[in-house]
């Protein structure tokens, strides 16, 4: 089944602690895209990936890493959390074609950040 | 600065009344355009979305939506919503045409009651 995959599903973390949240998607997409979504704000986009070790900032990237060192997996590093990172995040991949570009969002992750 | 309105923040109807969400973007240049769905507890999935051609689109669930190039404007209608309606909607654009980088809208929690 073609998707993407989000873990954690639920994370509760302290200040300052680094944690990974991993994102994988078996489509072969070129693109992949880290969103967080808050209420009255809906989804705002962290950063993103064209391909294979190529990335680039988002709108809202502070306190925020990623790698891209395979195509299927973007993971989402908080180095040192803190807790106005609290969100749910949303991993998603397109294949980044004109005709197909519409964006797969995986799960999502829901962090909290005491 | 791109950016994507949703003037109705919460909209409650009864079943079988008419739906009409607006959507305004500000971009000079072409736009895909998108609408996604929430369900509670769920992921993102796509509804509709236009990259050319009739304006007026049709999606899932008996949703259709209309692009007015003039009014920068990409309403999503439903002539009867059903309770299972009920969710949060999300229109989007994409300026690069790749789906790399999406700007959405606060969204708009649809509220059907029986």
């Amino acid at each position: 089944e073609a998707q993407v995959t989000q873990n954690p599903r639920y994370l509760i973390t302290v200040t300052g602690k680094k944690l990974t949240v991993t994102c994988s998607q078996n489509m072969n997409h070129e693109y992949m895209s880290w969103y967080r979504q808050d209420p009255g704000l809906g989804l705002r986009q962290i950063y993103y990936s064209m391909n294979v070790e190529v990335t680039d900032k988002g709108d809202v990237p502070e306190g925020y890493k990623v790698s891209r060192k395979e195509k299927r997996n973007f993971p989402l590093i908080l180095e040192s959390p803190s807790p106005n990172q609290t969100s749910l995040y949303f991993c998603a991949s397109s294949p980044g074609t004109w005709l197909t570009n519409e964006q797969f969002f995986g799960p999502g992750t829901r962090l909290t950040v005491l | 600065a791109q950016s994507v309105s949703q003037h109705n923040h919460h909209v409650i109807l009864s079943e079988a009344a008419s739906l009409e969400l607006g959507c305004n973007y500000s971009y000079g240049g072409t736009v895909n355009l998108f609408w996604y769905v929430q369900y509670p507890g769920q992921h993102l999935q796509l509804l509709l979305k236009y990259f050319s051609g009739d304006p007026l689109v049709k999606g899932i669930k008996g949703f259709e939506a209309e692009f007015i190039k003039s009014k920068f404007s990409f309403n999503l209608r439903k002539p009867s919503v059903q309770w299972s309606d009920t969710a949060e909607y999300f229109c989007a654009f994409d300026p690069t045409g790749t789906a790399s980088k999406l700007t959405f809208g606060t969204g708009t929690r649809l509220q059907v009651t029986l």
